[in-house]
């Protein structure tokens, strides 16, 4: 069974600090998505990452799958309240199907 | 393109009876997804179409649970003899050769 464990399951600072999110499997994952999903909306993609070792920048956000395509990190750089709100990471299985993690809560107080 | 669309937005029911919700994909994506979700957790696999076709469909799916894709664009979903444990968010997903996958905003369902 494929799983994707994501830590923290919550995390709470102050605004202008850093954070780092991981996404842990043993499983291989031909891509891996980042999703950020508001409360009463659906998930929303901010980044897929396909390569492994390969990093990608969304302004404040930095996200990296790892070499050997098993897990990923997610960094924001100087957090925003703007940037609070549930981010879940689902890696894509050979069948097209998406593995997702449990998700971080996110709460960045001003 | 406006996205996929999933209709209603909140559904309030009482136990027992039968709902159904609609989800319409972008249109160009032969790929479609159920998913339910509670609260603080991630997205729980239901059902995956390609085209018309049912590929999969979750194990954890009671028979109480039904989707069809009669012409391999829009979708429902119904669940017969609706529980409490059937209140969560059910999501609608698609996509297409290989795009990530859309979501719409789902059906929030309360069984009273």
């Amino acid at each position: 069974t494929q799983l994707l464990e994501q830590s923290p399951q919550f995390l709470s600072i102050q605004e202008g600090e850093n954070l780092t999110v991981y996404c842990n499997s043993s499983s291989v994952f031909s891509s891996l998505q980042w999703y950020r999903q508001e409360p009463g909306e659906g998930p929303v993609l901010l980044v897929t990452v396909v390569t492994g070792g390969e990093v990608k920048k969304l302004k404040r956000l930095t996200f990296q799958f790892g070499d050997a395509r098993k897990d990923s990190s997610l960094h924001i750089t100087a957090a925003q309240p703007g940037d609070t709100g549930l981010y879940l990471c689902a890696g894509m299985d050979s069948n097209y199907q998406l593995i997702w993690g449990a998700g971080t809560k996110l709460i960045i107080k001003p | 393109d406006t996205g996929v669309s999933q209709d209603p937005r909140h559904k309030i029911t009482k136990r027992g009876q039968n709902v159904t919700f609609r989800c319409d994909p972008i249109s160009e994506h032969n790929r479609l997804y159920w998913y339910r979700q509670t609260l603080g957790q991630g997205p729980e696999f239901l059902t995956y179409f390609q085209n018309e076709a049912q590929l999969e469909k979750s194990r954890l799916l009671s028979d109480r649970f039904s989707a069809e894709r009669p012409k391999g664009s829009f979708s429902t979903l119904e669940i017969q003899r609706t529980e409490q444990g059937d209140s969560a968010m059910y999501l609608c997903a698609s996509s297409g050769g290989s795009s990530p996958l859309h979501f719409g905003n789902g059906t929030r369902l309360t069984v009273t």
